[in-house]
Parts: structure tokens; sequence; C-alpha cells
């Protein structure tokens, strides 16, 4: 069965401040991988997904995650960021021949100081 | 941009007593599922909604969960008597039907509905 783990509960960075959400799956061959953002009193929103191909995707509001197969990773950046990205993101991982069912890591808080 | 929408957003509800909690998919989409996240843990899927009858269920999907689409519109999570550990936000999501798993048909999620089991 298919796991993914974000390792960061919380990240605290500066407005304007590089960031990277660490995020490692655990599954036999290339999964579906998603990162998703849930605001405040928001249901979750899909930032960007990955299966195959360029291992560097592009995703909604200047987000970007790179697929790591070797580190089983897909660790999400953003060059800089803003104070309105302060919001709960999570990293899911789909089973390719497993229907639509996402598995989700515990989500990481991030927090944006002005 | 169509959205899921869930009703009530909060729902508390006294231990032994049914809940419904509603959903309003989006209008082209055929699959439909449950989520819950209890608080500080991670989104867990409870269960996969095609064609009428239920795809696929997680173990804790047991015999107090049921599911239905009473109209054309309307997916519904029902619980039958609940208990205080099903304390959570749900959240319903929806998706198109098209092959290629969840890569090619996101899910689309609602805002989530808050139950508090007293």
């Amino acid at each position: 069965a298919q796991s993914v783990t974000q390792p960061d509960i919380h990240i605290t960075v500066s407005e304007g401040a590089s960031l990277e959400l660490r995020c490692n799956y655990s599954y036999g061959a290339t999964p579906y991988l998603f990162w998703y953002v849930q605001s405040p009193g928001q249901g979750l929103q899909l930032l960007l997904k990955y299966f195959s191909g360029d291992t560097l995707v592009q995703g909604i509001k200047g987000f970007e995650a790179e697929f790591k197969r070797s580190q089983s990773s897909f660790n999400l950046r953003k060059p800089s960021v803003h104070w309105s990205d302060a919001a709960e993101y999570f990293c899911a991982v789909g089973a390719r021949g497993g229907g639509n069912k996402l598995t989700f890591g515990t989500g990481t808080q991030l927090k944006v100081e002005l | 941009e169509p959205e899921v929408t869930q009703t009530p957003s909060h729902q508390v509800t006294q231990m032994g007593q049914e809940v419904i909690l509603r959903c309003v998919p989006i209008s082209n989409h055929l699959y439909f599922y449950w989520y819950r996240q209890i608080l500080g843990q991670k989104v867990e899927f409870l269960v996969s909604f095609y064609n009428n009858e239920i795809s696929e269920k997680s173990e804790i999907f047991d015999d107090q969960f049921s599911v239905e689409r009473p109209d054309g519109s309307n997916f519904t999570l029902k619980i039958r008597s609940t208990k205080l550990e099903d304390s959570a936000m749900y959240f319903c999501a929806s998706s198109e039907a098209r092959t290629g798993g969840p890569y090619n048909s996101p899910l689309h999620f609602g805002n989530g509905t808050r139950l508090t089991v007293t």
C-alpha cells in the first residue's frame, strides 16, 4: 500500500523568502503525485500533479515540485513566498490502477511572517 | 469555476445520534468521494462512489457509515450512530471519469463539514 510522509508539521518563513516543503512517498512503482493546499475555512485545492515525463512540474500560484525517484521525494518549492501563501499543504499519492483514491500526508502548516 | 458544496459547515450532535452530511458535487462529475480529517491527523479516504454504487471503501467505512445519491445532484454520507471518535472534518470530493485515474481526473474538494460529537 502507498504512504506519504511530510516530515515538517510547521514551517515559518519570511515573506519574500524561498520555500521548500518536503514530501516522501512509498509505492512500488511510479505513482501519481499531487500537492494540495488548504486555506483556512476552505477545501483542498490542487496545486500541481505529476505522473510521468519532466520531473519538474509547474503549478498554480507560482509553485513547482520536483519528482526524484532515487529519493522517493516530491518536494514543493516556491522562490518567493507571499503572505497569502499561509495555509496547510498536503502531499498525496495515487496508485496506478488504484481507482481515484488518494493517500494524503499529515500536512505542513505554513506560516508567513511579514 | 464550478465548486463542490457541502452543508452544513459545522454540525454538532450527541453520541448515538444519526447524522447526515450533504454534498453537491460538480454537475458533470461522475466519481464521488468522502474523506475525513481528524484534528491534527492526515486526511483519510473513506469511500468512493461511481455509477450508483460504492467502488472502494476503507477499513474506517464500517456498517455505521453509508452513502447515497438520492437524486441527480446530492451525495450524502450518513453515520448511523455517532461515536466521539467520529468527530472530524469531513470532505466531499468529485471528479470526472476519464482514464488515467486521478491524474487525468483530479479530485475537486468541498470546504468540508466539521462534525463534533459530544
